[in-house]
C-alpha cells in the first residue's frame, strides 16, 4: 500500500528565507503525488501534483517540488517565505487501486516569523 | 466556476444523536470522496461515491454511511454519535473515478462537535 511520511510536524522560518518541507513516499508502483495547503478553518487547496510528466513541478504561490525516485522523495520548496505562507501543508499519494482515494501524510505546520 | 460547497459549516450534537452532512461538487464532477480530519488520526479516507454508487470505503464503522444523488450531490450520515466523532469532515470532488492523476478539489469542511 502506498504511504507518505512528512518529516517535522513544525517548521519555522523567517520571512524571506527558504522554505523546505519534506515528504518521502513508499510505493510499489510509480506514485502520483500531491501537495495541499490548509489555512485555519478552511479546506485543502492544491499546491501542485506530480504525475510523471516532469520531475520538477511548479505550483501556485511560488512553490515547487522535485520528484526524486532514487531518494523516494517529493520535497516542497519555496525560495523566499512570505508571512501569508503560514499554514499546514500535507503531502499525499494517490491510491492506485482504481479509486479516488488520497493517502495523506501527517502534515507540517509552517510558521513564518517577521 | 463555483468550488465545492459543504453545509453546514459547523454543527454541535450530543452523544447518541445522528447527523447528516451535505456536499455539492464542482459542476460536472461526478466523483465525491469524504475524509475525516482529527488532530490524533490526521486525514483519513471515509468513502467515495461515483454515479450514485459507493466505490470504496475506508476503515470506519457502519455508523458512517453516505449516498450520492443523480446530480452528484452527496450526503454523509453518522448515526449514534460518539465523542470521538468530533472532527472536520471534508468533501472532495473530482471529474472522474479511478484516475489516479485526477485532482481532488476540497470543500471548506463541516466542523462537527459532539458533546
Amino acid at each position: 500500500a502506498q504511504s507518505v511520511t512528512q518529516l517535522g510536524s513544525h517548521v519555522s522560518v523567517s520571512e524571506g528565507a527558504l522554505v523546505l518541507l519534506r515528504c518521502n513516499y513508499s510505493s510499489s508502483v510509480p506514485p502520483y503525488l500531491f501537495w495541499y495547503v490548509q489555512y485555519p478553518n478552511q479546506g485543502l487547496q492544491l499546491l501542485l501534483k506530480y504525475t510523471s510528466a516532469a520531475t520538477l513541478v511548479k505550483g501556485i504561490n511560488g512553490f515547487e517540488a522535485e520528484f526524486k525516485k532514487s531518494e523516494t522523495s517529493f520535497h516542497l520548496t519555496k525560495p523566499s517565505a512570505h508571512m501569508s505562507d503560514a499554514a499546514e501543508y500535507f503531502c499525499a499519494v494517490s491510491d492506485t487501486s482504481g479509486f479516488q482515494k488520497l493517502v495523506f501524510g501527517t502534515g507540517t505546520r509552517l510558521l513564518v516569523s517577521p | 466556476k463555483a468550488g465545492v460547497t459543504q453545509t453546514p459549516r459547523y454543527l454541535i450534537k450530543t452523544r447518541g444523536q445522528q447527523v447528516t452532512l451535505s456536499c455539492s461538487p464542482i459542476s460536472g464532477h461526478r466523483s465525491v470522496s469524504w475524509y475525516q480530519q482529527t488532530p490524533g488520526q490526521g486525514l483519513q479516507f471515509l468513502f467515495e461515491y461515483f454515479s450514485e454508487t459507493q466505490r470504496n470505503k475506508g476503515n470506519f464503522p457502519g455508523r458512517f454511511s453516505g449516498r450520492q444523488f443523480s446530480n452528484s450531490r452527496s450526503e454523509m450520515n453518522v448515526s449514534t454519535l460518539e465523542l470521538g466523532d468530533s472532527a472536520l469532515y471534508l468533501c472532495a470532488s473530482s471529474l472522474l473515478s479511478g484516475v489516479s492523476t485526477d485532482t481532488q478539489y476540497f470543500g471548506p469542511g463541516t466542523r462537527l462537535t459532539v458533546l
